[in-house]
């Protein structure tokens, strides 16, 4: 079984200051990690993911997110946020069920970033 | 590519009837999900198909759910004798190799 603790629900924040959305995982197989976004009324959009390789992945929007495997965590960060990164983001594992192809989604709570001019 | 999409985008239903709602996938993907999300929760999975056989159904999915995917392409979700309980957004989400998608969910409200 597979669990995601997004350990804070909450995060506020100024313009152009920068952040970082924490994320837990435990599993007892080797996973992959996502994070996704959902802006207000909208549906889930994947930011990014780590597959293998490179522990340090980016999206095109400024976003990243690197894996740590002995902490097993998989926090988002971004050096400079702007309004319209005001979201909701979760964190996600999926288990590596055969080869590439992706396996149920196990997803956090959540965590409502507002940035605020 | 024409992404996931879901029918109807929102429901509304009186406590007792039944709903079924469409899921059609990414064309080429093999996999489709159903999950549940309420308010202030990350999605919670439901149940799972590879082509059309249902391979995983939650602890989630009591007797009142049903989940088809007869051709291994569209899928219905149905609910009997709804309960306020299940008010939710019910998300789709089809994957292959390489690539996942979401569709934009069912918001269903039940009065």
């Amino acid at each position: 079984a597979q669990s995601v603790t997004q350990l804070d629900s909450q995060v506020p924040v100024f313009e152009e200051a920068p952040v970082e959305l924490r994320c837990n995982y435990s599993s007892s197989v080797s996973v992959y990690l996502f994070w996704y976004v959902q802006y207000p009324n909208q549906g889930l959009q994947l930011l990014l993911k780590y597959l293998s390789g490179s522990t340090l992945v980016e999206s095109i929007n400024g976003f990243e997110a690197e894996f740590n495997k002995s902490q097993t965590s998989f926090h988002l960060r971004k050096p400079s946020v702007h309004i319209s990164d005001t979201a909701e983001y979760f964190c996600a594992v999926s288990d590596r069920a055969g080869g590439t192809s992706y396996g149920k989604l196990t997803f956090g709570q959540g965590t409502i970033l507002t940035v605020h001019p | 590519d024409t992404g996931v999409s879901q029918d109807p985008r929102h429901k509304i239903t009186k406590r007792g009837q039944n709903v079924t709602f469409r899921c059609d996938p990414i064309s080429e993907h093999n996999r489709l999900y159903w999950y549940r999300q309420t308010l202030g929760q990350g999605p919670e999975f439901l149940t799972y198909f590879q082509n059309e056989a249902q391979l995983e159904k939650s602890r989630l999915l009591s007797d009142r759910f049903s989940a088809e995917r007869p051709k291994g392409s569209f899928s219905t979700l149905e609910i009997q004798r709804t309960e306020q309980g299940d008010s939710a957004m019910y998300l789709c989400a089809s994957s292959s190799t390489g690539a996942w998608g979401f569709g934009p969910g069912t918001r269903l409200t039940v009065t």
